[in-house]
Formats: C-alpha cells, sequence, structure tokens
C-alpha cells in the first residue's frame, strides 16, 4: 500500500533554514506528481507546492514563493523541501501528499498523505 | 482569507443529511473539478470525493458530491458520530497556478 513518511521537522531559529524529506514506498513514485501541504496549530489546509512527476515543473504557493524549493530524486523515491528564511507564520504540521492519478500533470488533487512532520519556528 | 469559503460549521442529528458548501471563482471551482476531504482529530487529512462527485477506494455512497457554477457541495447521509471531522474542499485555480483549499468546515453529528 502507499507509504509516505515525512522526517526532517523540529525547532528552528527565524531566518534560519531546513530541509524536509519524504519517503515514499507501495507505488511506482516516478508516475506521480507530488505535494507539500501544511497546517498551522488548530488551523486550515494550506497548500504549499507541487512538482511534476518527472521535475520538469514545480508550482508554488505566493507565501513561500522565493523561500522554499520542492524537489525529488526518483532513483531514491524521495521527495524534498528546502526550506530557507524561515518565519513564525511557516510554524505547522508539514505533510506530503501524492497526487491521486498518475501522470495527471498538477491538477488532480494530493491523494494519499503522510503522518506529517511538525516544523517550529521560535526564537 | 481562503480563496474558497466554507461555512465554518455544520450540526445534524445521527442518522441525518448534512451539505457543506464551497464557494469560489471562475479560476477555480468554474472551470476545475472539486474535491472533498475529511480529517478527523490528529490525524492526516483523507481524500474522500475528487472530480466533483469520484469516491475514492472504500468511501461509502453515504458520501457524494456536486459543482454548480463555482461551488461545490459535500453531502454526507445516514449521519454516524464518527463522521464528525473537519471537512475541506479543493480544487486547482488556474489562475493563481496553485492548488487551493477551503477553510474548513467542522461537522458536529449531535
Amino acid at each position: 500500500q502507499v507509504q509516505l513518511m515525512e522526517s526532517g521537522g523540529g525547532v528552528v531559529q527565524p531566518e534560519r533554514s531546513l530541509r524536509l524529506s519524504c519517503k515514499a514506498s507501495g507505488f511506482v513514485f516516478s508516475n506521480y506528481a507530488m505535494h507539500w501541504v501544511r497546517q498551522a496549530p488548530g488551523k486550515g489546509l494550506e497548500w504549499v507546492a507541487l512538482i511534476w512527476f518527472d521535475g520538469t515543473k514545480k508550482y508554488y504557493a505566493d507565501s513561500v514563493k522565493g523561500r522554499f524549493t520542492i524537489s525529488r530524486d526518483n532513483s531514491n523515491n524521495t521527495l524534498f523541501l528546502q526550506m530557507n528564511s524561515l518565519r513564525a507564520e511557516d510554524t505547522a504540521i508539514y505533510f506530503c501528499a501524492r497526487e491521486e492519478v498518475s501522470f495527471c500533470g498538477g491538477h488532480c488533487p494530493p491523494g494519499s498523505w503522510g503522518q506529517g512532520t511538525l516544523v517550529t519556528v521560535s526564537s | 482569507q481562503s480563496v474558497l469559503t466554507q461555512p465554518p460549521s455544520v450540526s445534524a442529528a445521527p442518522g441525518q443529511r448534512v451539505t457543506i458548501s464551497c464557494s469560489g471563482g471562475d479560476s477555480n471551482i468554474g472551470n476545475n473539478y472539486v474535491s472533498w476531504y475529511q480529517q478527523l482529530p490528529g490525524t492526516a487529512p483523507k481524500l474522500l470525493l475528487y472530480d466533483n462527485n469520484r469516491r475514492t477506494s472504500g468511501i461509502p455512497d453515504r458520501f457524494s458530491g456536486s459543482r454548480s457554477g463555482t461551488s461545490g457541495t459535500l453531502g454526507i447521509t445516514g449521519l454516524q458520530t464518527g463522521d464528525e471531522a473537519d471537512y475541506f474542499c479543493g480544487t486547482w485555480d488556474s489562475s493563481l497556478n496553485a492548488w487551493v483549499f477551503g477553510g474548513g468546515t467542522r461537522l458536529t453529528v449531535l
């Protein structure tokens, strides 16, 4: 079955960097676009970024554009989120999610989700 | 402020039917499919419906979806206490080139 395991969260000071990873298994990773979605404590879902199955296209929320970079390593079934210049408002649980349909080109919804990793930005 | 607008809360008695609305615009719901998620406390969101009304594997037909113009609707019949959760709508926004979610609706089964 589809498994997604996030890691790399923790407590970080403002303006510092953090790199999240998401290890995938149970499906052909290179056939699916992947998302990062976050949820601040007690708040709703906020989409963060999307990368196509082959990594050729990437999309970002305005709130993270220029600071966060999504990437993937299809040979190791791993998704990444490099987060730079972190702010207090970036504090959230970060989920990685697989697109529901293969080769969909980004317009299909995040389907299978990991359990998330908590990022806390605080001095 | 979310691009998609949902009511903050809805409630109904066990066995009853409830609907949750999701209002957007031409660049999102008006031209793209709506999806619906259920999030139980302390867990990751779960995709219930996509392509406006297509249920994912294992989701009972008590859950249904529809879209009309720039709004989507989630319907749940035969309410159970286990349906108490937060529900989110989502879709692609062709102007923002971004996926967008509604603010979420908390369902209480009285």
